[in-house]
């Protein structure tokens, strides 16, 4: 059974930059698309992007200018920068897998990063 | 592009039938069989529930079905259980490699 597992700080400054990595277990990274999905509070989903294990990313325009996504094969890991942040990117964060009709199968649990000084 | 429409909220009573909507344009819904929707019960994950329109992941009760007309997509829950309250998203392919999701929808079996 694959589980996902998101880490990184909860707690943001703003116009800095949010770094999350997502840890794949109960099977491969490769060969899969991988993606990062965020809640906000009391709000819907918002798809950040995407990265498949050979590195080619797609991004939601609404963020691409802030967005990077990376990829390690030999962790079985994969990782969200958010750059410039602001208050409204405080939300639940979801790393998820991503198949190739576009659906999301695995769900990490979700972890909440909240923006401010 | 925009997020896909959904009800605020729809209501059932336990062994009733609920439809939720999903409309979007003829850029998403309307253009791709790539329609998917999600359970999410507060303070957890959302499931796959619904994925290509019309398809059921294994483990995922037969009492849940999708279907699409034109730009609206709809998720149908028969024999509406307790257990079945809970947010709905749908979520659409919309063209050049991205997706897009519905608002949400909150159920409430009463």
């Amino acid at each position: 059974q694959v589980q996902l597992q998101e880490s990184g700080p909860g707690l943001v400054k703003p116009s800095e930059t949010l770094s999350l990595t997502c840890t794949v277990s109960g099977g491969s990274i490769s060969s899969y698309y991988w993606s990062w999905i965020r809640q906000p509070a009391g709000k819907g989903l918002e798809w950040i992007g995407r990265i498949y294990t050979s590195g080619s990313t797609n991004y939601n325009p609404s963020l691409k200018s802030r967005v990077t996504m990376s990829v390690d094969t030999s962790k079985n890991q994969f990782s969200l920068k958010l750059s410039s942040v602001t208050a409204a990117d405080t939300a639940v964060y979801y790393c998820a897998r991503e198949k190739i009709a576009y659906y999301f199968d695995y769900w990490g649990q979700g972890t909440l990063v909240t923006v401010s000084s | 592009q925009s997020a896909l429409t959904q009800p605020a909220s729809v209501s059932g009573s336990p062994g009733q039938s609920i439809t939720i909507s999903c409309t979007g344009t003829s850029s998403d819904v309307g253009s791709y069989n790539l329609v998917s929707w999600y359970q999410q019960h507060p303070g957890k994950a959302p499931k796959l529930m619904i994925y290509e329109v019309s398809e059921r992941p294994s483990g995922v009760s037969n009492r849940f079905s999708g279907s699409k007309s034109g730009n609206t997509a709809s998720l149908t829950i028969s024999g509406l259980q307790a257990e079945d309250e809970a947010d709905y998203y749908c979520c659409s392919y919309a063209g050049s490699s991205a997706v897009v999701f519905g608002g949400g929808t909150k159920l409430t079996v009463l």
